[in-house]
């Protein structure tokens, strides 16, 4: 099992521009994040989703959009990049069995993105 | 607003020393409280975790202690050793919140051969 796959692994953007971070897991998940990760500031969920065609707002939304049209795949997509967004990104997903069930997370790589 | 204070913010220890990492939390309906470990350039993976039935779990040179009333965790790194020079991460979390974690800002760990 290759677990959670990120792509790209560093990526430069000029202001203004977009990207979708890529994101993969072959753990047949059913729960999949997004956070992004500042210097000082821990990890901070941006989107999760609960299941292919499901996903939620997670505490720093803004400026990012996802979807979840397979229970593999939950890509990210930053619109008109601003060097606000210059994070590193950690995709993860878990299996939950249920309301009250919390399971352990399991990340990728990350994505270390820089806008300038 | 920070959901989870950690401290310290770095903490620097001899070989075969303790390291004692504190976390604080401030809403009860948190049920679940994970510990991860990050090395550099890699994602966190989870280390520890334990729910507010028990006030202490131990794995191998980790443990867990944890005081509801104080609504404060903290993770002990018995006779630390180089190889666990990384990131930790305390967390927090609650049912039926699509499970979503939220994290303290990180300790840096360094130990010293």
């Amino acid at each position: 099992n290759a677990g959670v796959t990120q792509t790209p692994k560093f990526r430069i953007l000029k202001i203004g521009q977009s990207m979708t971070l890529q994101c993969t897991q072959d753990m047949n998940h059913n729960y999949m994040y997004w956070y992004r990760q500042d210097p000082g500031m821990g990890l901070k969920l941006i989107y999760y989703s609960v299941g292919a065609g499901i996903t939620d707002k997670g505490e720093v939304p803004n400026g990012y959009n996802v979807s979840r049209s397979t229970t593999e795949d939950f890509p990210l997509r930053l619109e008109l990049a601003a060097p606000s967004q210059t994070s590193v990104y950690f995709c993860a997903s878990s299996y939950a069995t249920g309301v009250g069930t919390n399971e352990k997370l399991f990340f990728g790589s990350g994505t270390q993105l820089s806008v300038l | 607003q920070q959901q989870v204070k950690q401290s310290p913010q770095s903490l620097i220890v001899q070989k075969g020393g303790i390291s004692i990492i504190n976390c604080a939390y401030e809403n009860t309906a948190f049920d679940y409280f994970p510990w991860y470990q990050q090395f550099p350039g890699k994602g966190p993976a989870l280390l520890i975790a334990i729910r507010p039935d028990v006030s202490e779990k131990k794995e191998g040179r980790f443990t867990i202690s944890f005081n509801k009333s104080a609504k404060q965790f903290s993770l002990h790194i018995m006779d630390s050793q180089p190889g666990d020079s990384a990131t930790y991460f305390c967390a927090a979390s609650m049912r039926g919140t699509g499970n979503q974690f939220y994290f303290g800002t990180g300790t840096s760990l360094t130990v010293i051969p």
